[in-house]
């Protein structure tokens, strides 16, 4: 496989379940994001790993939690969440600071629905 | 506040015309623009980018214009093609010459470009 693949491509779960999204990237890219799309919002960054140390976390929820065992894969924990956390989940690569070349990778996405 | 914005949501086009879509940004250390397309079901994919430094890029028939003193860039599709029918991303990079990586992608919320036969 290439590029940035995500698994469930969709997810239906209540909001006392357990559930987590998975990311791989083949791309030898050492830096992963995940984002969250929600209607009519810009993407929004919520967590990023650089050689896997998380770098940045803008001000998520706990009840969102990431994990990053490796350079190519990347997790998302979902525990306990809302009906507005219905989103399409984004995960993403690059080169991390490599100035000019600063474009990410993007995987098809995991659409959540919180019932 | 939002700091990128593209302020129409959808765009509709007539193949074979040209489609400009435009996007502001409010913060003037952005050095570094970027866009996007997405088709449903599929993840953002890169297009074309401009640094601060240029004001055009051109790449077959997508040239981006950077109008750095009224904070505005723009993307324009040549002769527009049906498959050309996505969602359009603006986004801006922080200080990228000093070492900004791309957790310092800002986005803006999209345009839905359709265009129509």
């Amino acid at each position: 496989e290439t590029g940035v693949t995500q698994t469930p491509r969709h997810l239906v779960m209540g909001m006392t379940n357990k559930k987590s999204l998975k990311c791989e990237q083949h791309l030898g890219h050492n830096a992963m994001y995940w984002y969250k799309q929600s209607a009519k919002k810009p993407l929004e960054l919520m967590f990023v790993y650089s050689l896997e140390e998380r770098v940045e976390n803008n001000s998520v929820p706990s009840r969102f939690s990431p994990e990053c065992p490796n350079s190519s894969h990347l997790f998302l924990h979902l525990h306990t969440l809302q009906p507005e956390d219905s989103a399409l989940y984004l995960c993403a690569s690059s080169q991390a600071w490599t100035g000019l070349a600063n474009v990410l990778t993007f995987g098809a996405g995991s659409r959540l629905t919180v019932l | 506040d939002q700091q990128v914005k593209q302020n129409s949501p959808s765009l509709s086009v007539q193949e074979g015309r040209i489609s400009i879509l435009n996007c502001d940004y409010t913060n003037s250390m952005f050095d570094y623009f970027l866009w996007y397309k997405k088709y449903p079901a599929e993840g953002p994919t890169f297009l074309i980018s401009i640094s601060s430094i240029k004001d055009k890029n051109e790449d077959g028939r997508f040239t981006v214009f950077l109008n750095k003193s009224a904070k505005h860039l723009s993307l324009h599709i040549v002769p527009s093609q049906p498959g050309d029918s996505a969602v359009y991303f603006c986004a801006a990079i922080l200080n990228s010459y000093s070492g900004g990586g791309a957790d310092g992608l800002t986005f803006g919320k999209g345009t839905h470009l359709i265009i129509q036969p």
